[in-house]
């Protein structure tokens, strides 16, 4: 099946730093790529749509100002936590689909767990 | 926009036994229906799905229905094992490029 990673796999930061986040497709090209966010003990809330060449479409709640997306090619998409905040620490997943592949699966990468200090 | 609902939160059977897990969603328009098996620190892990097309489908022990009337479907565990333990989402979405909506999650024990 298609591969999707994600680095760093886990990051420590300070309250008001920014940290980036990056999601590639290894083995086909994703026009299209979802972020989300995931609490301890709770489920994955769909943060935004990345989108390759346009602007992102965030979830209602979420600020785009805060959490910056850039999908510049057709393999990564980067997510950007600005100014972070020890409420943001949380466990960040990307996914996309193959879009060369009929199914309607999406692959996920493996995450990145983020801990604001 | 889509809500997908789950229940139960939590769920313990005895090892053997079988799980049932149930889900609602509200945009009749969706079509494609994941189910996924998280296990701690881990990617979501497609466990089976299934199309608005298909009342049902099996893969080994794990089954999934659907009533695109009712706007149900289930997910079915038969002759749990240990490594059945995990937490589980089921996700409804409208088409292929569309996003994913997941609900809460089940937290699936199986016990000895």
């Amino acid at each position: 099946g298609a591969v999707v990673s994600q680095h760093p796999s886990w990051v420590i930061c300070k309250s008001g730093t920014s940290v980036k986040i990056e999601c590639r497709s290894l083995d086909f090209q994703a026009t299209t790529m979802f972020w989300y966010r995931q609490f301890p003990k709770q489920s994955l809330m769909l943060m935004a749509t990345s989108n390759e060449g346009s602007k992102a479409t965030y979830e209602q709640g979420v600020e785009k100002d805060k959490f910056l997306i850039n999908h510049a090619s057709l393999t990564l998409s980067t997510l950007t936590v600005t100014s972070a905040h020890p409420e943001d620490s949380s466990f960040y997943i990307c996914s996309a689909r193959d879009p060369g592949l009929w199914s309607y699966e999406q692959y996920f990468g493996p995450g990145t767990r983020l801990t604001v200090t | 926009g889509e809500n997908v609902e789950q229940h139960p939160s939590t769920l313990s059977v005895q090892e053997g036994d079988s799980a049932v897990i149930k889900c609602t969603y509200s945009d009749s328009a969706s079509n494609y229906f994941p189910w996924y098996k998280q296990e701690l620190g881990k990617r979501p892990q497609l466990i089976i799905d299934i199309r608005s097309n298909v009342g049902e489908k099996k893969d080994q022990r794990i089954a999934v229905t659907l009533n695109k009337t009712a706007k149900h479907f289930s997910l079915h565990i038969t002759e749990t094992q240990p490594e059945d333990s995990a937490v589980y989402f089921c996700a409804a979405t409208l088409n292929r490029d569309d996003k994913i909506i997941f609900g809460k999650g089940t937290r699936l024990h199986i016990l000895p």
